[in-house]
């Protein structure tokens, strides 16, 4: 079964340290990976995704079929980052999220 | 352009009052989505529309859930006999899948309070 596991639900960081939020996958085939950004008071919008290898906002992720892990990173957190942070697999149009993460950065 | 479009934004009924959620993709998407967002459950899949077909309703909770779609645009997500646990926040996306990669756009969401 498809499944996304996010084991921290608060990742607390200060502002320029870097943070690694992380998302494993269990899925039968390709797997089509992205992260998902929730800030306060904002609808779901999506950061990025595994295929485009972009980094979006000084946020990265690479897919590791090996460790089936799409952990996102950053090395210098900013103050705006703090959210709510999904990861998502792709599976026959629908996605599937982990449970996400909050991070928050203290200044 | 204007995003994806949800009403209401919040709704508070009875149990065993049924209610109506509204969706208004975004222009041009054939491909739209709901998804329940609740404190135990996270985010869940409910049912997925291409056009006014529902290929996928395999993440629809029970039979009281519903949901239709006209004319390629609006969808409304029917709940019938409300009970307390279907207390959470709706959201609806839609996609355009002929776009390369079929990025889902984000409605607001419907906060449902059963009471």
């Amino acid at each position: 079964a498809q499944r996304v596991t996010q084991p921290e639900k608060l990742l607390s960081v200060f502002k320029g340290a870097p943070v690694e939020l992380k998302c494993n996958y269990s899925y039968s085939g390709s797997p089509e990976l992205f992260w998902y950004v929730q800030y306060s008071r904002q609808r779901l919008q999506l950061l990025l995704r595994h295929i485009s290898r972009e980094s979006i906002k000084g946020f990265t992720a690479d897919l590791n079929k090996g460790e089936t892990s799409f952990h996102l990173k950053k090395p210098f957190a900013q103050e705006e980052d703090s959210a709510m942070y999904y990861c998502a697999l792709l599976s026959f149009q629908k996605l599937v999220f982990g449970t996400g993460t909050r991070l928050l950065v203290s200044p | 352009g204007a995003g994806v479009s949800q009403s209401p934004s919040n709704k508070v009924t009875e149990k065993g009052k049924d209610v109506e959620l509204r969706c208004d993709p975004i222009s041009g998407h054939t491909a739209l989505y709901w998804y329940r967002q609740s404190l135990g459950q996270g985010l869940e899949f409910l049912i997925y529309f291409q056009g006014n077909s529902a290929p996928d309703k395999s993440g629809l909770p029970s039979d009281r859930f519903s949901a239709e779609r006209t004319g390629g645009s609006v969808s409304t997500l029917t709940i019938q006999r409300t009970q307390q646990e279907d207390s959470a926040v709706y959201l609806c996306a839609s996609s355009d899948p002929g776009q390369g990669y079929n990025e889902q756009f984000f409605g607001p969401g419907t906060r449902l309070t059963v009471l």
